[in-house]
């Protein structure tokens, strides 16, 4: 079945870029997303590619997928203290499957 | 328009007991899945409902058990409790048995002494 890797931790101060890395295994995964989650809170929807896409971009988050090294990143531009929470990859195979998740990469935005 | 709700916010029970929590999904989705989210970890898939049925089921005994009602909202049982099933559970809704653009409630904290 699918597992998703991600790093534990980043740390970027205000201002900077924020780059999150994912690899995942399967690589019939279709669908790959990103999620937020705040302390205390569920999961917010960031965003989410198609495997016949290799970038997508909402405002300030871009994603850039590279199907070759199943690998999949999120870049949040100009990152803000808000954006302070952790970022979950999921991806899911084909047809109508759950989610699989990464174990979350907790992003720390210093002031 | 209110998103998806779950109550209770927090729970404390000990070995043995059994446990229902409850999921309202967003208005206008008629699925719910169910996932659980222990400490440190990403959510794991326990189980989808649609139209009253138990539709895919993930890695989990026959403990955790689950209904949905007419007007979509679900409940998830979980008897026998073990202390590995301190977690977060969380609850998200979609349509029509879809796993894509699920929306997530808050979760229910469930600490077994």
């Amino acid at each position: 079945g699918e597992d998703v890797e991600q790093s534990l931790f980043l740390s970027v101060r205000e201002g900077d870029s924020s780059v999150i890395n994912c690899t995942y295994t399967d690589s019939s995964s279709t669908y790959l997303y990103w999620y937020k989650q705040e302390p205390g809170a569920g999961l917010q929807l960031l965003t989410y590619i198609f495997s016949n896409m290799d970038m997508k971009q909402d405002q300030r988050l871009t994603v850039l997928l590279n199907k070759k090294d199943k690998h999949l990143s999120l870049r949040i531009a100009d990152t803000q203290t808000g954006d302070s929470a952790i970022y979950f990859c999921a991806g899911r195979i084909t047809g109508n499957t759950p989610l699989v998740f990464g174990k979350g990469t907790r992003l720390s935005v210093i002031a | 328009d209110a998103g998806v709700t779950q109550s209770p916010t927090h729970l404390i029970k000990t070995r043995g007991q059994q446990v229902t929590l409850r999921c309202s999904p967003k208005s206008g989705h008629d699925t719910v899945s169910w996932y659980q989210q222990a400490l440190g970890q990403g959510p794991q898939f326990i189980f989808q409902y649609y139209e009253e049925e138990e539709r895919q089921r993930g890695n989990f005994p026959d403990r955790f058990s689950g209904h949905q009602f007419p007007n979509y909202s679900s409940e998830l049982n979980v008897n026998a409790l073990l202390l590995g099933d301190s977690a977060l559970y969380l609850c998200a809704s979609s349509y029509r048995a879809s796993y894509n653009e699920q929306f997530f409630g808050p979760g229910t904290r469930l600490t077994v002494l």
